[in-house]
């Protein structure tokens, strides 16, 4: 199946910053998908990235909090924007080939 | 909307059969997948299952009754390299929907030897 190198695998960010996660396919996709999973949970989908469009939000997610890039069918971003300590989480990226894969996570903590 | 219970943990015997049951009530869906995660990685993916009946790869079956809104995933001969929470998802019904996938809570699982 395809690849996705997501990055950075991990980072500490201060209170009321932003940071920005990159997922990057080996291979042209229609849909990403962006993922949070909170420590000792299930993950929770976000958002879906569409290619050319603005990303579709699910419910309890705002674009204002995680906006989304999406500027080719390889590559897509996340932000988590204005971020408290209750951001902190695992986002995944996703994309789907003949089953979903996933990038390898950034485990972000927010102090 | 969707709702998908699983057990939350489960414990197993090095070698033995292990069966982690998933039910879900949805509005409808495409498939019913199980993904496999290690603490710290990200999921694997491990079965799909479409229609009803069980689909067999390796050590692991999974099962689907889409009547009974009903799935396991069985592992055989289980590894100590086992041990990681196995999660079910399900993709909603609609082809806008391909790849997002609604995951259940996840059920860890630890292989003793």
């Amino acid at each position: 199946s395809a690849v996705i190198s997501q990055k950075p695998s991990r980072d500490i960010c201060q209170r009321g910053t932003s940071l920005t996660i990159q997922c990057q396919v080996d291979s042209q996709v229609t849909m990403m998908f962006w993922y949070r999973q909170q420590p000792g949970q299930s993950l929770t989908l976000i958002a879906t990235a569409n290619q050319g469009s603005e990303a579709t939000y699910e419910s309890g997610f705002v674009i204002d909090k995680f906006p989304i890039s999406r500027p080719n069918l390889t590559f897509s971003t996340l932000t988590v924007s204005n971020m408290s300590p209750e951001d902190s989480s695992i986002y995944l990226c996703s994309a789907m080939g003949t089953e979903a894969f996933f990038g390898q996570g950034t485990r972000l903590t927010v102090v | 909307g969707q709702n998908i219970d699983q057990p939350t943990e489960m414990t197993a015997t090095e070698g033995a059969i292990v069966q982690i049951n998933c039910t879900y009530q949805t509005s409808g869906f495409n498939g019913l997948f199980w993904y496999q995660q290690h603490a710290g990685e990200a999921p694997t993916f491990l079965s799909y299952n479409v229609l009803d009946g069980l689909e067999e790869k390796g050590r692991f079956s999974s099962f689907l009754s889409r009547s009974k809104g009903y799935s396991y995933l069985l592992l055989k001969e289980l590894q100590m390299k086992d041990s990681a929470s196995y999660l079910c998802a399900v993709t909603p019904p609609g082809s806008s929907n391909t790849g997002k996938l609604i995951f259940g809570q996840g059920t860890t699982l630890q292989v003793k030897p």
